[in-house]
């Protein structure tokens, strides 16, 4: 059974277009993460939500919207796609949201913009 | 703010051989935790060995373990009997203690291991 798995694993689309990324955990854990990793495999945390409720919210361009319907599964939104959005997504889910706790990822979406 | 450093952008190895990875970090917290992930060509991120800043002891998973110097901000990480599945990016992290605290990743180094 995949711990964290999230949907789809490509998406190539076009400028201008709304898409979404699904995750889910069935580690039974309170948080989950969205993260980016750019071109360079740059990895930076964009948002996080504990029992559905967000934590942490980086300066991210509101076009990005997470949604978290039930603890187990945290959804990336993307409205009006640009070329910059173009990167490796990958979700990820801890026990708990400190320090001491591990974070597990899933095997992330790669998504293009053209 | 939380920093980390990885300053090798790759190294190589022979199989079988032993590598040590190079990391430093910057934090004005005192408790914290230190984390090493791999990640192959698949893409995965994968968890390969963790460290608590208030345990002298260090760290060790096998063939993976760590070299934690905390006055100087150092983590290193050594892969001994190195193995071509060991090909990969290598990732350290940071992550204070306390509620909502962020995970804080280096640049990342290139891991080759030869046959």
């Amino acid at each position: 059974d995949t711990a964290v798995s999230q949907t789809p694993k490509y998406l190539v689309t076009q400028m201008g277009n709304d898409k979404s990324i699904k995750c889910e955990q069935n580690l039974g854990h309170d948080t989950m993460y969205w993260y980016k990793q750019d071109s360079k495999k740059f990895l930076k945390i964009m948002f996080s939500y504990n029992n559905k409720e967000l934590i942490i919210n980086e300066t991210v361009p509101n076009r990005f919207s997470p949604k978290s319907p039930d603890k187990a599964h945290l959804n990336l939104h993307i409205n009006s796609l640009e070329l910059g959005d173009s990167a490796v997504y990958f979700c990820a889910s801890s026990e708990l949201p400190r320090g001491t706790d591990t974070q597990y990822f899933g095997p992330g979406t790669r998504l293009t913009v053209l | 703010a939380q920093t980390v450093t990885q300053s090798q952008p790759e190294m190589s190895v022979q199989e079988a051989e032993t590598v040590t990875l190079s990391c430093t970090y910057d934090t004005s917290e005192s408790n914290y935790y230190l984390f090493w992930y791999k990640q192959p060509p698949s893409r995965q991120m994968i968890l390969v060995i963790r460290q608590e800043a208030y345990k002298q002891q260090n760290a060790t998973e096998n063939r993976f373990s760590v070299n934690f110097q905390k006055a100087a901000k150092s983590f290193s990480l050594k892969i001994s009997d190195s193995q071509l599945g060991d090909t990969a990016m290598y990732f350290c992290a940071l992550r204070v203690t306390g509620a909502n605290s962020k995970l804080t990743f280096g640049k990342g180094i290139t891991l080759s291991v030869r046959p």
